[in-house]
């Protein structure tokens, strides 16, 4: 069985720019979550979806960060403006609704100049 | 304040010893999960815990919801156990995982 699969493994970017993540979850599950992870630190929620529905997007810096998973598989992650402070791993994670079981992705890591 | 506090912060592991890492949580959990993130920044389960004890291979933890806390047992560590672990819990805070800061295991060469 395929696990979650992020992609870029890598991004670099000036301060201002733009960029998109893009998860594929595992097949199946109904329940996607985006976590940032800043450099050692724990992974911190940003938003989570069942199906195409956002449950809680209360972390997400509504600004300048954007996410969506119009058919309830996929997700896309977008940053508009990027800021240096956005420097982390995005990582993806997949699970089934109302069980805490959650697959991780290999993770994004951006680099903000 | 953290909810969930991880102790240590960084663990010198020498081959063949037995290790313990433990979260406290501030308010009620229902559910731990444990992790293990390699260098590469990708996180392995290691367990999925409700109250109670499991046990897989040389790793072993517990959750004990009552007194707020989790812990991780690592007997005869080898070098492949190192990486940074992480523990999370269902807090009840919109059904998402909430993380530990982590515990960074490091190999001590003799």
């Amino acid at each position: 069985e395929a696990g979650v699969t992020q992609s870029p493994r890598y991004a670099v970017l000036q301060e201002g720019q733009a960029v998109s993540f893009w998860c594929d979850p595992i097949s199946g599950h109904d329940t996607l979550y985006w976590y940032q992870q800043p450099r050692d630190q724990g992974p911190q929620l940003l938003v989570y979806f069942r199906d195409e529905a956002v449950i809680d997007n209360s972390q997400l810096p509504s600004d300048r960060f954007s996410a969506v998973r119009p058919k309830g598989t996929n997700s896309t992650l977008k940053i508009q403006s990027a800021k240096q402070g956005d420097t982390a791993t995005y990582l993806c994670a997949s699970s089934f609704w109302g069980e805490d079981t959650q697959y991780f992705g290999p993770g994004t890591r951006l680099l903000v100049l | 304040g953290d909810k969930v506090k991880q102790s240590p912060s960084a663990l010198s592991l020498q081959e063949g010893t037995n290790s313990a890492l433990r979260c406290n949580f501030s308010i009620a959990a229902t559910t731990v999960q444990w992790f293990l993130q390699n260098p590469r920044g990708s996180l392995m389960n290691l367990f999925y815990l409700v109250p109670g004890t499991k046990e897989n291979g040389r790793l072993k933890s517990a959750f004990d919801s009552k007194e707020s806390y989790s812990t991780l047992h690592i007997r005869d560590a080898q070098l492949e156990d190192s990486g940074t672990y992480f523990c999370a819990a269902d807090l009840g805070f919109a059904s998402a995982l909430t993380f530990g800061s982590g515990t960074k295991v490091i190999p001590c060469l003799p």
